[in-house]
């Protein structure tokens, strides 16, 4: 298994700023993945990051909103920018073990006002 | 394409009842991951079980058992004698090596009453 950590936990920000969220793995993985989950709502795979490569993203996220870093194999982050109430979400950060067996970060409780 | 789904959106018993939680795939790959996962209130994702689509045996762990069956495309999850602390929601996946992505259904959420 994998160990996640996910900074901030939780933050409340306004309306037209930007809030960058770190996920550190206690083991070096290849692809780190980055999810978001609204309210009530399921998970939806926002990009795939691989260390020495740009960022996968998925349909509907464009790096100009969700630039990602990943600069070693056990670290990353994602920024959302230029925030909107519609970006208050859990954000989650994943990794996936050798087996296939995928674990993820504690989450960041992103509220925007 | 992938999708899973979760046709119980919430399902409510009582302590110590018996629960199943239904889960429906669709993948094109013969060779696939699933996975069941809890999201209890606090919002961490914890790993249940993963099972690939070549072992198709069913499994148990305590309370939690699993029914896998590839000719249904199902993998059921059933929770014996449930307990408050299984309140939460909780989400399957599956997996393909062909997309490298996890496709989750939308979640079903159980509350266990006292």
């Amino acid at each position: 298994s994998a160990v996640i950590s996910q900074k901030p936990s939780r933050d409340i920000c306004q309306r037209g700023t930007s809030l960058t969220i770190q996920c550190q793995v206690d083991s070096q993985v290849t692809m780190m993945f980055w999810y978001r989950q609204q309210p009530g709502q399921s998970l939806t795979l926002i990009a795939t990051a691989n260390q020495g490569s740009e960022a996968t993203y998925e349909s509907g996220f464009v790096i100009d909103k969700f630039p990602i870093s990943r600069p070693n194999l056990t670290f990353s982050t994602l920024t959302v920018s230029n925030m909107s109430p519609e970006d208050s979400s859990i954000y989650l950060c994943s990794v996936v073990s050798g087996n296939s067996e995928q674990y993820f970060g504690p989450g960041t409780r992103l509220t925007v006002t | 394409a992938q999708k899973v789904t979760q046709a119980q959106t919430e399902i409510s018993v009582v302590e110590k009842e018996d629960v199943t939680l239904d889960c429906v795939y669709e993948t094109r790959d013969t060779t696939y991951y699933l996975f069941w996962y809890k999201q209890p209130p606090s919002g961490e994702l914890v790993f249940l079980i993963r099972r690939n689509s070549f072992d198709e045996q069913n499994e148990i762990s305590g309370r939690y058992s699993w029914n896998f069956q590839k000719s249904t495309s199902s993998f059921n999850f059933t929770i014996t004698a449930s307990q408050v602390v299984d309140s939460a929601v909780y989400f399957c996946a599956v997996f393909t090596s062909g997309t490298y992505k996890y496709i989750f259904g939308t979640g079903t959420r159980l509350k266990v009453l006292a």
